[in-house]
C-alpha cells in the first residue's frame, strides 16, 4: 500500500523568504506525483502535475522536483507572499494496475507566510 | 478549465438523519468519479470510486450502506449519507476525472451532525 509523508506539518516563514515542503512516498513505482493547494474550508487547486518519466516541473514561482527512485518530491515556492499562506498536500497516482486512476495523499504541510 | 461542483457547500443535519451530497462535473464528462474525506488537519482519504451506470467500489473499512454512492449520469455523482451520526461529521469532497485522466476536485462540503 502506498504511503505518502510530507514534512514539516507546518511551517511559518517571513514573507519574502523561500519554501521548501517535502513529499516521500514508499512505492516508487508511479505513475504520476500532483501538488495540491488547499484553502482552510476549501478544495483542492492543481499547482504542478509531475510525470514518472520527468525530473521536474515548474509554474512561475513554483517548482516541483521528483526522485522517483529515491521516492521524493520537493515543492520549492520562490520569495513567498502573504497569499502563498495554504496548506500544500502531494498526492501519487500508482503504476500499477494501469487503469487504477486512484490518488495517496499526505497529510499535507500548512504553510503560513507573514507580513 | 474543468469545472466540478458540489452542493451543498454546508449541511448541518440531526443524528439518525440521511443527507445527500450532489458532485457535478460542469464542463465535461465524468465517467469516473471519487469520493474522498478529510478530518481536521488531516489528509484526504479516499472511500470510494463511483463508475457512471455500475456500482461504486468502495474502500477498505468503508461502509456502502452506510454512505451510498449513485452514478446515474456522466456528469453526476450523489453520495448519501445515511442515518448519519456525530462522527460522521467531515469534510467530504469529490473528484471528477476526464478523458484525459485528470483529477478535477469539487470545492467540498461540510457535513455536521448534531
Amino acid at each position: 500500500k502506498q504511503e505518502v509523508t510530507q514534512i514539516p506539518a507546518a511551517l511559518s516563514v517571513p514573507e519574502g523568504e523561500n519554501l521548501v515542503l517535502n513529499c516521500s512516498f514508499t512505492d516508487s513505482a508511479i505513475y504520476n506525483l500532483q501538488w495540491f493547494r488547499q484553502d482552510p474550508g476549501k478544495g483542492l487547486t492543481s499547482l504542478l502535475l509531475i510525470q514518472s518519466s520527468q525530473r521536474e516541473q515548474t509554474s512561475g514561482r513554483l517548482n516541483a522536483s521528483l526522485d522517483k527512485s529515491s521516492g521524493r518530491s520537493t515543492l520549492y515556492i520562490a520569495a513567498s507572499q502573504p497569499g502563498d499562506s495554504a496548506t500544500y498536500l502531494c498526492a501519487v497516482r500508482n503504476a500499477r494496475p494501469l487503469n487504477d486512476y486512484k490518488l495517496s495523499f499526505g497529510a499535507g504541510t500548512t504553510v503560513t507566510v507573514r507580513a | 478549465g474543468a469545472v466540478v461542483s458540489q452542493h451543498p457547500s454546508r449541511v448541518i443535519c440531526k443524528s439518525g438523519t440521511s443527507v445527500k451530497i450532489e458532485c457535478r462535473s460542469l464542463d465535461f464528462q465524468a465517467t469516473t468519479m471519487f469520493w474522498y474525506r478529510q478530518f481536521p488537519k488531516q489528509s484526504l482519504m479516499l472511500m470510494a470510486t463511483s463508475n457512471e451506470g455500475s456500482k461504486a467500489t468502495y474502500e477498505q473499512g468503508v461502509e456502502k450502506d452506510k454512505f451510498l454512492i449513485n452514478h446515474a449520469s456522466l456528469t453526476l455523482s450523489t453520495l448519501t449519507v445515511t442515518s448519519a451520526h456525530p462522527e460522521d461529521s467531515s469534510f467530504y469532497i469529490c473528484s471528477a476525472r476526464d478523458q484525459f485522466h485528470e483529477q478535477y476536485f469539487g470545492p467540498g462540503t461540510r457535513l455536521t451532525v448534531t
